[in-house]
Formats: structure tokens, C-alpha cells, sequence
């Protein structure tokens, strides 16, 4: 398949792990995005990716999170000591460059801090 | 700052009725407006956007939406609901003078299910 594939599909960690998720874009998009989805909270930006520019931080919650995108294709999203309130879904998507508008979305991570 | 509100929580209609999900918005300038849907277990798909021209956009599987500027309204329609239509339907909106693409806000959802 060409669509954007993440995993885990599923992960459980203990509060205090630290724990890395994949993301695999569709060859050649250049954005890349990660999104968070709560229960009830809609998508909660989180981090994007544009070629070789800085990405943009902004959504990020706090220093515990941060995301890599090497090669300018995979990406991961590394939350360091977790906590209960990460349980979420996380979501990863991308879009074809700058002229595009419509994102191509993964099917999601869903975390568990127990 | 940008803001998107799906007003419904839920919307429930009878298969071959009307449809309607319901989405206001607030931006600064000019608003680019996108509709997602999400199926169980799935990763979010496209439907259709508004960028500029017709207020009327067509999309994917019979849906449609309809850019009210003087309402700042971006509801999304379809004329006759099919059980399949059931999932959970995204709002979202980006100012075009976003000086970064990344600024995409979306709504909470609306859960809509369709009844035989």
C-alpha cells in the first residue's frame, strides 16, 4: 500500500517510560505532521515537518515531547517519562508540498500510560 | 487566533434522509476550510475543502458543503445518508495568510450515525 503507515498500532507503557513512535509517509510528500487525538478533544497539533526547514514546535505540550524526521521521510515522535495524561491516540500525516492542501493520515498509535 | 466549534457532540438521521453536520469557525483573513472524516479504527480521510471561488464545494461520496462567509459557517451536506455514512466527520480551517502551513486547527468531531 502507498498510504501513510505508523507504529506500533498499539502501546501500553508504565508512567515514567519513555516510548517512540514511527511514522512511514507516502514516498516523495515533503510535510509531515503528528497530531494528537483525545477522547471527546478533537486533533491537537503537535509538530510539522516542511522539507528541510526548521519544523514547527509550536503544538508541542511540553519538553517531554519531541519528534525527528530524518532523510526527509520517517519520522518518530519520542515522549520521555510519560505520564497518564499522554494516553491518547497519535496520529501522523502528510501532504504532497507546499501547493497542496489535503493531508493523507495514518491510522494512528494508540498510547496507554498505565 | 484561529478556532473551529462542531457545535453537535452527535447527529442522528434515518438512512435516505438529509444530512447535515454543522461547523463555524473563526480566522483571521480568509479562511482555508477542509471536512475529514474518520471511520472506526481508521486513520482520517480527506472529503473536500473550500479554498476560494464557488461557495459550494463538491467532494468525495455525495458530500457537500456550503462556505457561508457572513456566518462564518462551513456545513457539511449530503442529500440522502446511507448507513455507511457513520463515522466521525472533522471540521477544519487554516488562515491563508498562514506563514506556516502547520497552523491547521480542527474541531472536536461529530459522531454521526445513520439509522436503518
Amino acid at each position: 500500500g502507498a498510504g501513510v503507515s505508523q507504529s506500533p498500532s498499539n502501546k501500553v507503557t508504565e508512567k515514567g517510560k519513555d516510548v517512540e513512535l514511527r511514522c512511514d509517509p507516502i514516498s516523495g510528500h515533503t510535510a509531515l505532521y503528528w497530531y494528537r487525538q483525545s477522547l471527546g478533544q478533537g486533533l491537537e497539533f503537535l509538530i510539522y515537518f516542511q522539507g528541510n526547514s526548521a519544523p514547527d514546535k509550536s503544538g508541542l505540550p511540553s519538553d517531554r515531547f519531541s519528534a525527528e524526521r530524518t532523510g526527509g521521510s520517517v519520522s518518530t515522535l519520542t515522549i520521555q517519562r510519560t505520564q497518564q495524561e499522554d494516553s491518547a491516540v497519535y496520529l501522523c500525516a502528510s501532504r504532497a508540498g507546499q501547493v497542496t492542501y489535503e493531508q493523507y493520515f495514518g491510522p494512528g498509535t494508540r498510547l496507554t500510560v498505565t | 487566533a484561529q478556532s473551529v466549534a462542531q457545535p453537535e457532540d452527535q447527529v442522528n438521521v434515518a438512512e435516505g434522509n438529509p444530512l447535515t453536520v454543522k461547523c463555524t469557525y473563526s480566522v483571521s483573513g480568509n479562511p482555508y476550510l477542509f471536512w475529514y472524516v474518520q471511520y472506526p479504527n481508521r486513520g482520517l480521510q480527506f472529503l473536500l475543502k473550500y479554498i476560494t471561488g464557488d461557495n459550494l464545494v463538491k467532494g468525495s461520496y455525495g458530500f457537500e458543503a456550503e462556505f457561508n462567509k457572513s456566518q462564518t459557517s462551513f456545513h457539511l451536506k449530503k442529500p440522502s445518508a446511507l448507513v455507511s455514512d457513520s463515522a466521525l466527520y472533522f471540521c477544519a480551517v487554516r488562515p491563508s495568510s498562514s506563514d506556516s502551513w502547520g497552523k491547521f486547527q480542527f474541531g472536536a468531531g461529530t459522531q454521526v450515525v445513520v439509522t436503518p
